[in-house]
């Protein structure tokens, strides 16, 4: 089974509107962290927002949020009030065994959704 | 501060032709990581370093792959023998520390091999 899912390969958004990028993970851990990522055609990963699953808050970063529903182990991207440079892939990643400090300690990203944001 | 930089940005090799790939993390950070994106199979994750030292190198996809980093700073991966399936953009990244902190990514360098 796959460790994370992205179930959107790509979306269309008209500019100025709200989106939400989907992602649900799998594990049987209870101590990992979630991230996203964008990747612009550029192709430079550029890191945007980190959820610890022990966190109580919902993580923020500027018009970034993350939706997190840990029962249901999907941790949503939602863009606010999107713009033409948001146009890019964004990965959802996990890294699992952190109270361990051992594991795996690479990140196991999902396949990506394309976003493009339309004028 | 420089964030993480990698070396050469592209790099278009004959099948058979060793091939090394630099990279310097940002400073300070004492975990180095290793990466490969491909069309194929998404983004897989290689290897890493803490100091040093890589305690798991089971995540290298073949005995022609190796890495190493000298002074808990610059790492390099090392392919020998490349094949056309090890055309890739490999990503390097680095951390504070390892447990949860980000990961920060390099831009990569692409690899052609022919």
């Amino acid at each position: 089974a796959q460790k994370i899912t992205q179930t959107q390969p790509g979306m269309f958004v008209q500019e100025k509107e709200a989106v939400t990028l989907d992602c649900t993970y799998d594990t049987s851990d209870p101590s990992y962290g979630l991230f996203w990522y964008k990747q612009p055609s550029s192709g430079e990963m550029i890191f945007l927002i980190y959820q610890g699953s022990y966190d109580q808050q919902n993580a923020t970063e500027g018009r970034y949020s993350l939706n997190f529903q840990k029962a249901r182990k999907s941790a949503n991207l939602v863009i606010s009030a999107s713009q033409l440079g948001d146009s890019a892939m964004y990965f959802c990643a996990m890294r699992e065994g952190l109270d361990s400090g051992g594991g795996a300690d690479g990140l196991t990203f999902g396949k990506g959704t394309h976003l493009i944001i339309q004028p | 501060g420089a964030g993480v930089s990698q070396s050469p940005s592209n790099k278009v090799t004959e099948k058979g032709k060793d091939v090394e790939l630099r990279c310097d993390p940002i400073s300070g950070h004492t975990a180095l990581y290793w990466y490969r994106q491909s069309l194929g199979q998404g983004l897989e994750f290689l290897i890493y370093f803490q100091g040093n030292s890589a305690p798991d190198k089971s995540g290298l996809p073949s005995d022609r792959f190796s890495a190493e980093r000298t002074g808990g700073s610059v790492s390099t991966l090392t392919i020998q023998r490349t094949q056309q399936e090890d055309s890739a953009v490999y990503l390097c990244a680095s951390s504070l520390v390892r447990g949860g902190d980000t990961q920060y990514f390099g831009p990569g360098t692409r690899l052609t091999v022919l």
